[in-house]
């Protein structure tokens, strides 16, 4: 069972709201990513971080912020949803050194 | 281009089959090669992790890595009703800072 946490899964909100997507993880882990998921799409990258203080965006241009102030805290910010951000967001983490990803549940958002 | 390619599917199969499912790569300098499981809401899980060339076989589960053809398979022997999922193929370079995924495969085993 996975140790990277998601809240809310589910969220429906209206148009001009800010969210913010919860990530926490009880691993140790020093990287944390945030992912986008769309059907029959690849992953896209929104941001990631090596540790804390330490942020950086993906290769998908976002509208979304992160903040990285404890290790095992990761939250990702829309300071105001559209209907484009309506997608599955999915956060994970990584050892330092190690090459694979613990992926936590999601967070489905529907931006009305 | 895209620098993984994945068998689109979707795959359907009944129960007992062999299942293959493929990705292809275009950067040489991918050295990790992942499998993920992703149930119907649910995160991609971890299912098979390989480094370079090779085999690596896990119950009935079995990844193969073909770096000179950048190509890698995942076969599913006897499968199951629970097999039924979306598959994603995922790599990395040495540093294993930023990862690679495929569009996904899903498979629907019928009992």
């Amino acid at each position: 069972e996975a140790d990277i946490y998601q809240t809310p899964r589910y969220l429906v909100i209206g148009t001009g709201k800010k969210i913010t997507l919860e990530c926490s993880q009880t691993m140790g882990h020093d990287k944390m990513y945030w992912y986008q998921q769309d059907p029959g799409m690849e992953l896209h990258l929104i941001h990631y971080s090596y540790g804390v203080n330490s942020t950086e965006k993906g290769d998908l241009s976002s509208e979304s912020t992160v903040s990285r102030i404890r290790t095992e805290h990761f939250p990702l910010t829309l300071e105001s949803a559209r209907p484009s951000h309506t997608s599955q967001y999915l956060c994970a983490s990584s050892q330092l050194g190690a090459n694979v990803l613990t992926f936590g549940a999601g967070s489905r958002l529907t931006v009305l | 281009q895209k620098e993984v390619e994945q068998d689109p599917g979707p795959l359907s199969v009944p129960e007992g089959a062999i299942v293959s499912l493929n990705c292809t790569y275009s950067n040489s300098a991918f050295q990790y090669f992942m499998w993920y499981r992703q149930y119907s809401r649910k995160g991609p899980e971890l299912l098979m992790y390989t480094y370079s060339s090779g085999n690596k076989e896990d119950g009935r589960f079995t990844a193969q890595v073909d770096k000179s053809s950048k190509y890698i398979s995942l076969f599913i022997r006897d499968s199951q009703p629970s097999d039924s999922a979306t598959y994603l193929c995922a790599m990395s370079k040495i540093t294993g800072n930023q990862f690679y995924f495929g569009t996904g495969t899903s498979l629907t085993v019928i009992p």
